[in-house]
């Protein structure tokens, strides 16, 4: 079992800021590190696959970027928006093929 | 973008029943998919690789024998909760990885397994 942590585990911010949050990751047999965004009662849904130290990437207002060496990816959320509240999780992919997701962090943007 | 879809949402069942639980990727062919299972404030832990046409593979921990695992078409794997307990209460989530994909996974939308 991969250890792979997410913080904050919660947060609220206006409509209009920008957030970031943190995925960490053991760097021994990595793979790819994947993004998902989860709203309640739906599928999550990929947002980004990363797999290059140094990597950035972007979709729309958010951007994640990967450090592979140190075992590190943040997501960026420029300007949120209400429509952007869901869970978003992070799963590190090993070269055994298997996905291990964090706990994920619970953005709430209030209007 | 690609779709999979999960029946059923919800499922009460009394102990000692079986439940299945349907996994279907709608527009794209999966020879793997994965069962996955979620605890209140836990991560997404992995149960089982499905494979199409073969045996699932299982983590350790989970019972093969009480969790049956059927692919049988490259579109549908099914998960048979067998003889199911209060502690099997869940949240159960599937998903498939298509031929070409970058090992992006695409999720069901999950099923809740209460057993009384």
């Amino acid at each position: 079992i991969l250890n792979v942590e997410q913080s904050p585990q919660s947060l609220h911010v206006q409509e209009g800021d920008s957030t970031n949050f943190t995925c960490s990751f053991p760097s021994s047999n990595f793979y790819a590190l994947h993004w998902y965004r989860w709203e309640t009662a739906k599928s999550p849904e990929a947002l980004f696959v990363m797999t290059l130290n140094g990597d950035e990437k972007k979709k729309g207002r958010i951007s994640a970027t990967l450090n592979t060496k140190e075992g590190y990816s943040y997501l960026y959320i420029k300007g949120s928006q209400p429509e952007d509240s869901a869970t978003y999780l992070c799963a590190s992919l090993t070269g055994a093929n298997n996905l291990f997701f964090g706990t994920g962090t619970r953005l709430t943007v209030i209007p | 973008g690609a779709v999979v879809s999960q029946h059923p949402s919800w499922v009460i069942c009394k102990s000692g029943t079986s439940v299945k639980i349907e996994c279907r990727s709608l527009d794209f062919q999966a020879t793997t998919m994965f069962w996955y299972r979620q605890f209140p404030k836990q991560s997404l832990m992995l149960m089982a690789t499905s494979n199409e046409g073969s045996k699932a593979t299982y983590e350790q921990g989970v019972e093969k024998d009480k969790f049956l695992i059927n692919h049988a078409s490259l579109t549908l794997s099914t998960l048979t909760v067998t003889s199911a307990h209060p502690e099997d209460s869940s949240f159960y989530i599937c998903s498939a990885r298509d031929l070409g994909g970058m090992g992006t996974q695409y999720f069901g939308p999950g099923t809740r397994l209460l057993v009384l």
